[in-house]
């Protein structure tokens, strides 16, 4: 079935030390999405990228970097964690074709990264 | 701008109950509506949609529709299960926006047996 994957499902890491989640997806879709969701709250986009352009959100903290190496694979680096960035990293996926056919409006989401930082 | 207004929770219901979690949008356009579920340790789910004005989006017992005129899109069930329990994110998006989604709050819904 076609999906969005992410690995680890649980990651421990340590005050200032550098991780990187992973997301593959077999959708084909063009835009792909990271988000940080903690607590009892809604997810917050944290960037997308649409095919190769990345695009950042505002308010998302210079710590966390990103890369697409091709369109199946995003990764999420954050360079130095704090005990502020423990949360659930979920990867989402969507194709957007400018209203062009076929485009979605939906975005599928991954099962979620659980960052643990000690 | 954009938002979604979604009532709080937790909702607490008996087993065979009637569901309903209200959402309310603001938004420029023609938004689609979402209903996403997220059991406890796990990613978003899409539970349905709806992307036109009067549309009626249903999935596993559950419905909801777009409702232009009062800018709403009430979740509803007719009779909850204890495997419903769980957070539900109601969202919008558009299309032009590179499918950017504005969440609300999300509701938890807790269902005893």
């Amino acid at each position: 079935d076609a999906m969005v994957i992410q690995n680890p499902r649980y990651q421990v890491t340590q005050f200032g030390k550098p991780v990187t989640l992973s997301c593959s997806q077999t959708l084909n879709h063009n835009v792909m999405y990271w988000y940080q969701q903690k607590s009892s709250q809604a997810p917050k986009l944290l960037f997308h990228y649409y095919d190769k352009d990345f695009n950042n959100e505002a308010d998302t903290p210079d710590n966390f970097q990103s890369r697409r190496p091709n369109t199946s694979f995003c990764f999420l680096d954050i360079r130095s964690p704090g005990l502020g960035d423990a949360a659930m990293y979920l990867c989402a996926t969507s194709r957007d074709n400018s209203g062009r056919a076929p485009s979605t409006d939906t975005q599928y989401f991954g099962p979620g990264t659980r960052l643990t930082v000690l | 701008g954009d938002s979604v207004t979604q009532m709080e929770g937790p909702v607490t219901l008996s087993e065979e109950a009637f569901l309903t979690i209200n959402c309310t949008y603001t938004a420029t356009g023609y938004p689609s509506l979402f209903w996403y579920v997220q059991y406890p340790g796990e990613g978003l789910q899409l539970l349905l949609k709806a992307t036109k004005a009067d549309d009626k989006g249903s999935n596993k017992g559950f419905e909801a529709t777009y409702r232009k005129e009062t800018t709403s899109f009430h979740l509803e069930k007719g009779s909850v299960q204890v495997s419903d329990s769980a957070v539900y994110f109601c969202a919008l998006s558009k299309i032009y926006n590179f499918n950017k989604f504005y969440f609300g709050s999300g509701t938890k819904l807790n269902v005893k047996p």
